[in-house]
């Protein structure tokens, strides 16, 4: 079954980390590059961060960057996010998603999405 | 700067049609953009990207009454023969080197 599954959220406190996990399933992870994209409680989706397939390119959202980092471990199907400095505003639903590809490397839409791990900061 | 924009809400009687828009931003009109449908309490899910041409390339397993299309900057979604389980809220996005866009989302309510 193609599907991708989150792990890793619960509650923190201010200043604190966390570390989310995603595990996929049913197709080839290492041929693809994935994102994090996140939803705050009543809001609209935020894209957090996207890294390639091989794990060389990586961008993040100005929201998060010098805070969040992605990584992926493709002989385990798994990609992460390392949360430090966490703020009441990072609070959320986290999803990971598939990227496709089309044209030189710049990753374009979502064809699968998880269920997504939920994140609250706060004291 | 690249952004997306949707009318926060937009309602239709069962079994009717509805077409819902989303707006690139100035100098941002030739992007393609992919919707997303969100249903209560679940996950995303991808329906189809929307070439700069007017084409379209749906998700597995959307259905017919699920069609894309466009004019100038515009992009849209048209959903026909509305059933309950259409009302959601659909998120257009897209992208750039390096960023990832989303609009705000449209709430759809079937009457």
């Amino acid at each position: 079954q193609v599907q991708l599954v989150e792990s890793g959220g619960g509650l923190v406190k201010p200043g604190g980390s966390l570390r989310l996990s995603c595990v996929a399933s049913g197709f080839t992870f290492s041929d693809y590059y994935m994102s994090w994209i996140r939803q705050a409680p009543g809001k609209g989706l935020e894209w957090v961060s996207y890294i390639s397939s091989s794990g060389s390119t990586i961008y993040y959202a100005d929201s998060v960057k010098g805070r969040f980092t992605v990584s992926r471990d493709n002989a385990k199907n798994s990609l992460y996010l390392q949360m430090n400095s966490l703020r009441a505003e990072d609070t959320a639903v986290y999803y990971c998603a598939r990227d496709v590809v089309v044209v030189a490397a710049t990753p374009e839409y979502f064809d699968l999405w998880g269920r997504g791990t939920l994140v609250t900061v706060s004291s | 700067q690249l952004v997306l924009t949707q009318s926060p809400s937009a309602s239709a009687s069962l079994g009717a049609s509805v077409k819902l828009t989303c707006t690139l931003s100035s100098g941002h009109s030739s992007y393609a953009i992919a919707w997303h449908q969100q249903q209560p309490e679940k996950g995303p899910r991808y329906l189809m990207k929307v070439n700069s041409d007017g084409s379209h390339i749906k998700g597995d397993g959307i259905p017919d009454r699920f069609s894309g299309s466009r004019s100038g900057a515009d992009r849209y979604l048209t959903i026909s023969s509305l059933q309950s389980e259409d009302e959601a809220d659909y998120y257009c996005q897209t992208w750039g080197t390096g960023i990832q866009v989303f609009g705000g989302g449209t709430k759809l309510t079937v009457l």
